[in-house]
C-alpha cells in the first residue's frame, strides 16, 4: 500500500516562497505512476497544481505554471513543490497523491500552509 | 478548458435510499478519463471510480459509476450513514491536466 506524507512549514508570509515534500514510502518512486500536488483552499474544491514522473517531467495547470516547480529527489524516494510570490489566496490545504490509469489513486493526510504576515 | 459541472449541489437523503449523483462535461470527455472521489471533513479525499465506471481497490459494491454522452452518474445504491460526504468528479485532459468539478455534499436528511 502507498503511503505518502507531506511535510514543510505552516506558516508562509506574503511574497514569500511555499515549498512542501511528499515522502513515499510502499512503492518505488521509480515506478509507473505520476507524482502529483492538489491543493483545496478552506471550505472550497479541489485545484490539480501539477505533477511529475521519475524522470524529471513535469506537468503544471496553466493558472499556476509561472510560480510552480516540482522536483523529485528518488534518493530519498520524495518530491517537492515550490510555489512562489504567495499571496492569501495560496493558503489551503495542501496534498501530495500519486496518479496512474488518470486518476488519483493514493492521497497523502494532507497540511494546511497559511499565507499571512 | 473542460469544466465540469456537479448536481445537485446538496442531496438530502436517508440511510437505505438510493442516491445519484451527476458531473456534466462542457465537451466530449473519454470515460477512460473520468473518476470520482469521496472526502469526508478534515480528511483527504479518496478514489472511488476511475475510468468512469471501474470500482477502486476496496470500494464497496453499492458505489457504481456510468456515462451517457457527456453526463457521467454515480450511484450509491443504498446509503450507509459512512456514505455522507462531498464527492467530486474529476476528469483528466485535454493537455496533461486535470480539473475537478465544484463537489456535491451528500447530506442526511
Amino acid at each position: 500500500q502507498v503511503h505518502l506524507q507531506e511535510s514543510g512549514p505552516g506558516l508562509v508570509k506574503p511574497s514569500g516562497t511555499l515549498s512542501l515534500t511528499c515522502a513515499v514510502s510502499g512503492d518505488s518512486i521509480s515506478s509507473g505512476n505520476w507524482w502529483t500536488w492538489v491543493r483545496q483552499p478552506p471550505g472550497k474544491g479541489l485545484e490539480w497544481i501539477g505533477e511529475i514522473f521519475h524522470s524529471g517531467t513535469t506537468n503544471y495547470n496553466p493558472s499556476l505554471k509561472s510560480r510552480v516547480t516540482i522536483s523529485v529527489d528518488k534518493s530519498k524516494s520524495q518530491f517537492s513543490l515550490k510555489l512562489t510570490s504567495v499571496t492569501a489566496a495560496d493558503t489551503a490545504v495542501y496534498y501530495c497523491a500519486s496518479s496512474g490509469i488518470y486518476a488519483l489513486f493514493h492521497w497523502g493526510q494532507g497540511t494546511l500552509v497559511t499565507v499571512s504576515s | 478548458e473542460i469544466v465540469l459541472t456537479q448536481s445537485p449541489g446538496t442531496l438530502s437523503l436517508s440511510p437505505g435510499e438510493r442516491a445519484t449523483l451527476s458531473c456534466r462535461a462542457s465537451q466530449s470527455v473519454s470515460s477512460t478519463y473520468l473518476a470520482w472521489y469521496q472526502q469526508k471533513p478534515g480528511q483527504a479525499p479518496r478514489l472511488l471510480i476511475y475510468g468512469a465506471s471501474s470500482r477502486a481497490t476496496g470500494i464497496p459494491d453499492r458505489f457504481s459509476g456510468s456515462v451517457s454522452g457527456t453526463d457521467f452518474t454515480l450511484t450509491i445504491s443504498r446509503l450507509e450513514p459512512e456514505d455522507f460526504a462531498v464527492y467530486y468528479c474529476q476528469q483528466y485532459g485535454p493537455s496533461p491536466m486535470y480539473t475537478f468539478g465544484q463537489g456535491t455534499k451528500l447530506e442526511i436528511k
